[in-house]
């Protein structure tokens, strides 16, 4: 079945590194990826999609570009602010067929001052 | 508006107490959903309706009732409660049940069962 892998966390970074969060899929047909962000006592929002291959999701300097070839969504950013932590969740959609989100286990990020 | 609000923000139940959890969209979709998600784990999908009907039940056990009385209403019903059932209940919308614009989340209730 689908399935998605996130690296495991928490990740640690000091303000103004740069963000890598390894997203990976199993999936059979053509899912749409998702990242999703969840903050501190919050619901989820979603941070940016990409809907075939190739696609660059990006929104609020977070990147994320679809690779069929390596089964991968990983999720960029080029310098973290300490606002960014929180919990980021990568998740496929199984399109025309259920329609449901299959997230990955989360990968949480703390960011230093 | 495009937001998804949920009512309580927090809530307490004894296990023999009877409450309910409230979602509203007023986005026009006409498909919501119910997710449980516990500490540090992903949202785990409960129910989906699909233009006011129930259209996924994730064998949920039955002292959960969803109900959605309109397109921009979903209530969650819970009687006779355990301890495990403690968690944060998202609510969801989204235009289509199938189509590529994904799901609108509420900020959850977060549920204590004593």
């Amino acid at each position: 079945g689908n399935s998605v892998t996130q690296m495991e966390g928490p990740v640690t970074l000091s303000e103004e590194a740069f963000l890598t969060i390894n997203c990976t899929y199993t999936a059979t047909g053509y899912p749409s990826l998702f990242w999703y962000v969840q903050y501190p006592g919050e619901g989820l929002q979603l941070l940016l999609k990409a809907t075939k291959a190739d696609d660059k999701g990006s929104n609020k300097g977070f990147e994320a570009t679809y690779r069929k070839e390596t089964t991968s969504f990983h999720l960029e950013k080029g310098s973290v602010q300490v606002s960014d932590s929180a919990v980021y969740f990568c998740a496929l959609s199984d399109s025309g067929n259920t329609g449901k989100l299959i997230f990955g286990q989360g990968t949480t990020l703390q960011v230093k001052p | 508006d495009t937001e998804v609000t949920q009512t309580p923000k927090h809530l307490v139940m004894g296990m023999t107490n009877k409450k309910s959890l409230k979602c509203e969209q007023h986005m026009g979709h006409r498909a919501m959903y119910w997710y449980k998600q516990k500490a540090k784990k992903p949202p785990e999908l409960m129910f989906v309706y699909s233009y006011e009907k129930l259209s996924i039940n994730e064998s949920v056990p039955s002292r959960f009732s969803p109900e959605c009385p309109n397109s921009s209403l979903l209530n969650l019903h819970l009687h006779a409660l355990q301890p495990e059932d403690s968690a944060l209940y998202l609510c969801a919308s989204s235009p289509d049940p199938l189509g590529e614009a994904r799901e609108y989340f509420g900020p959850g209730t977060r549920l204590t069962v004593t």
